[in-house]
């Protein structure tokens, strides 16, 4: 069984602030983790994937995230935030095997403040 | 290349009336997957397409609920009779190969309104 829990269903930055999106995870086998972004009224488009390689991945838009075992965790982040980056935000989990169905977290809905 | 294709964008029904979705994949991707997104929630998997065949439909509602996807491209899904609580975004997606490590690439949605 694998399950994603997001922490804060709504986070507000400042136009250039640091953006932390917070997400734990829990799985049987050791997990791939996703992060999604959704527009409104669009589909998912994804952010970055940690797929066992290295702990720190980056991905498009300046995000990235950070893959700690010890902690059970994949927090997004961003340096510098943009009125652009106004979105929700999901982060998923998947396995291998019979555990590769994608799990998604409740999402986390990001305000970015001018 | 072209992304996933959904048809219609939205849709309004009473309930327990019928209703059917469609779903272009991305050309040569086998899995193609089913979610329903209620508002304030993530997707939920409903179904999922390895080619022709069904992999995981665990969590399809299947008294009401029905997909097919018969020559492993383009897929429908249907809700005959709808309820209230089927009010959802329903998003379709697919990917190349149906290991856990790949990406899924999303449609646009399908948005249920079911009055």
């Amino acid at each position: 069984a694998q399950s994603v829990t997001q922490l804060g269903s709504h986070v507000s930055v400042s136009e250039g602030a640091l953006v932390l999106l917070r997400c734990n995870y829990s799985s049987s086998v050791p997990p791939y983790l996703f992060w999604y972004v959704q527009y409104p009224n669009q589909g998912l488009q994804l952010l970055l994937k940690y797929t066992s390689a290295a702990t720190l991945v980056k991905g498009i838009n300046g995000f990235e995230a950070e893959f700690k075992k010890s902690e059970t965790s994949f927090h997004l982040t961003k340096p510098s935030a943009h009125m652009s980056d106004a979105a929700e935000y999901f982060c998923a989990v998947s396995g291998s095997g019979s555990a590769r169905q994608l799990t998604f977290g409740s999402g986390t809905q990001l305000t970015v403040l001018p | 290349e072209a992304g996933v294709a959904q048809s219609p964008r939205y849709k309004i029904i009473e309930k327990r009336q019928s209703v059917a979705f469609w779903c272009n994949p991305i050309s040569g991707h086998a899995t193609l997957y089913w979610y329903q997104q209620i508002l304030g929630q993530g997707p939920k998997l409903l179904i999922q397409f390895q080619n022709n065949g069904v992999v995981d439909d665990s969590q399809l509602p299947k008294d009401r609920f029905s997909a097919e996807r018969l020559k492993g491209v383009d897929s429908t899904l249907k809700i005959q009779p709808a309820k209230l609580e089927d009010s959802a975004v329903y998003l379709c997606a697919s990917s190349s190969t149906g290991t856990g490590m790949n990406e899924q690439f999303f449609g646009p949605g399908t948005r249920l309104t079911v009055l």
